[in-house]
């Protein structure tokens, strides 16, 4: 089966620019997790969802971040304005349900200049 | 809240050497237990997992992990380290809960010297 996708892997933006990020999980998994993964440490769940409902943002800074998946499928990260520490990896990942493994996709590499 | 220690950020090891990365974690209930290993420029891949019932658990690539409450450690090892072991390895708790949301340790970034 094919694997969780994401798009751009790599984007470049300078500080105080807008970016968004696309994750389409796999066929049927009804959870999917956005992660920030700053160089040098472990991956931090920004948020999670459950079909198209929130589970838990309280790690989102919601200030500038915000996230949706409208139809229960596919989903969008987006920065808005993006700051220099913004500077990460993006990993989504998806589970069959909240209580499964997690499946994660190759992530968005997003440098902030 | 749980949390996940991961002693020791860089490991190296002789190429046909024991491998050993160390995980002890924190957790209010009990845990689920993970490491997922990933390689340069791709996401994360689930080795192996603990849930419930015995407590070494066997994963991917030859390594295991041994589940030990009394020590609350979950460490990951292989008995013969190979060239393409070389990348960096997560350990990550989650409790339980409908949520079952994963905490990651800061990573070990495993060198294997030919």
């Amino acid at each position: 089966e094919a694997g969780v996708a994401q798009s751009p892997r790599y984007k470049i933006i300078e500080k105080r620019q807008s970016v968004a990020f696309w994750c389409n999980p796999i066929s049927g998994h009804a959870t999917l997790y956005w992660y920030q993964q700053i160089l040098g440490q472990g991956p931090k769940l920004l948020i999670q969802f459950q079909n198209n409902g929130v589970v838990d943002d309280s790690q989102l800074p919601k200030d500038r971040f915000s996230a949706e998946r409208l139809k229960g499928v596919d989903s969008t990260l987006k920065i808005q304005p993006a700051k220099l520490e913004d500077s990460a990896v993006y990993l989504c990942a998806s589970s069959l349900d909240n209580s499964e493994t997690q499946y994660f996709g190759p992530g968005t590499r997003l440098l902030v200049l | 809240a749980q949390s996940v220690t991961q002693l020791g950020s860089h490991v190296s090891v002789s190429e046909g050497a024991l491998v050993l990365l160390r995980c002890n974690y924190s957790s209010s209930v009990p845990p689920y237990l993970f490491w997922y290993v990933q390689y340069p420029n791709q996401g994360l891949q689930l080795l192996l997992k603990y849930t419930t019932g015995a407590t070494l658990v066997k994963g991917i690539n030859g390594f295991e992990a041994e589940f030990k409450k009394s020590e609350t450690s979950f460490h990951l090892t292989k008995p013969s380290a190979h060239m393409s072991d070389a990348a960096e390895y997560f350990c990550a708790v989650s409790e339980s809960g409908s949520a079952r949301q994963l905490t990651f340790g800061s990573g070990t970034q495993l060198t294997v010297l030919p």
